[in-house]
C-alpha cells in the first residue's frame, strides 16, 4: 500500500517557468489536498478536492491551479513560477472525519 | 487572533520526563483535533486523534481534550531522544460540512539524553 505518493521531490524553477507538481492516492480517499509550507509559517491551505470533478479554493491559491479527474490523482499546476513560490508542498488525502495522510513532499526552489 | 495557536519552543526536556505540549483554538464549535509529528525534513505523521472532551491514551502518548476552555494538549511521558521533532496540532472547523483542518505552526521538542 503507497499511501499518497508526490513526484517529484525536488525542483529548481527559473522565474516564469511552469510545472505540475503530482499527487497520487491509492486508498480510495475523496478528499485530497495541496498544502505549502514555508518556515516557521505551519501549513497553508491551497487547494482542495472533495471528489472526482470537484475543486476549491483555499488560503492561498494565487498563482496555482488544479484539477482532479480522478479519484486517484491530484496534481498542483504552478504557472509563470514567482520567488515567492519557493517552498516545500505537501499534498495529503482523507475519508470523513479521520485525521490526514500525507504525502513526503516537494521541495520547491524558484531562482 | 489566529484560529490555531501553539508556543513555537523549543520545549527542552530531560530524557525520561514528561514533555507537555498545548494548543489554543478559536472556533467554539471545531469538532475534531489532531496531533502531527513532523521530523526536520520530512512529512506531518498523525499520532493521535481526539474527539471527545477527556483524556484519550495510546502508548505513551495521551491526548487531552477540553472544549468549554478550548484547549487541546498532548503529553508524552518517557520521552525520548527519538520524539525531538514538531509537533503540529490541527482542528476541523465547526462551519465545514467536510473534512478541512486548520493547522498550527507547530512546537519544537527537544529531548536531550
Amino acid at each position: 500500500n503507497a499511501g499518497v505518493t508526490q513526484t517529484p521531490k525536488f525542483r529548481i524553477l527559473k522565474i516564469g517557468q511552469s510545472m505540475t507538481l503530482q499527487c497520487t492516492q491509492d486508498m480510495n480517499h475523496n478528499y485530497m489536498y495541496w498544502y505549502r509550507q514555508d518556515p516557521g509559517m505551519g501549513l497553508k491551505l491551497i487547494y482542495y478536492s472533495v471528489g472526482a470533478g470537484i475543486t476549491d479554493k483555499g488560503e492561498v491559491p494565487n498563482g496555482y491551479n488544479v484539477s482532479r479527474s480522478t479519484t486517484e490523482d491530484f496534481p498542483l499546476r504552478l504557472e509563470l513560477a514567482a520567488p515567492s513560490q519557493t517552498s516545500v508542498y505537501f499534498c495529503a488525502s482523507t475519508r470523513e472525519d479521520y485525521g490526514y495522510t500525507f504525502g513526503s513532499g516537494t521541495r520547491l526552489t524558484v531562482v | 487572533q489566529k484560529e490555531v495557536e501553539q508556543n513555537s519552543g523549543p520545549l527542552s526536556v530531560p530524557e525520561g520526563a514528561i514533555a507537555s505540549l498545548n494548543c489554543t483554538y478559536s472556533d467554539r464549535v471545531s469538532q475534531s483535533f489532531f496531533w502531527y509529528r513532523q521530523y526536520s525534513g520530512k512529512s506531518p505523521e498523525l499520532i493521535m486523534s481526539i474527539y471527545s472532551n477527556g483524556d484519550k491514551e495510546d502508548g505513551r502518548f495521551t491526548a487531552q481534550l477540553n472544549k468549554a476552555s478550548q484547549y487541546v494538549s498532548l503529553l508524552i511521558r518517557d520521552s525520548q531522544p527519538s520524539d525531538s521533532a514538531t509537533y503540529l496540532c490541527a482542528v476541523r472547523r465547526g462551519d465545514t460540512g467536510f473534512q478541512k483542518l486548520v493547522f498550527g505552526t507547530g512546537t519544537r521538542l527537544l529531548v536531550s539524553p
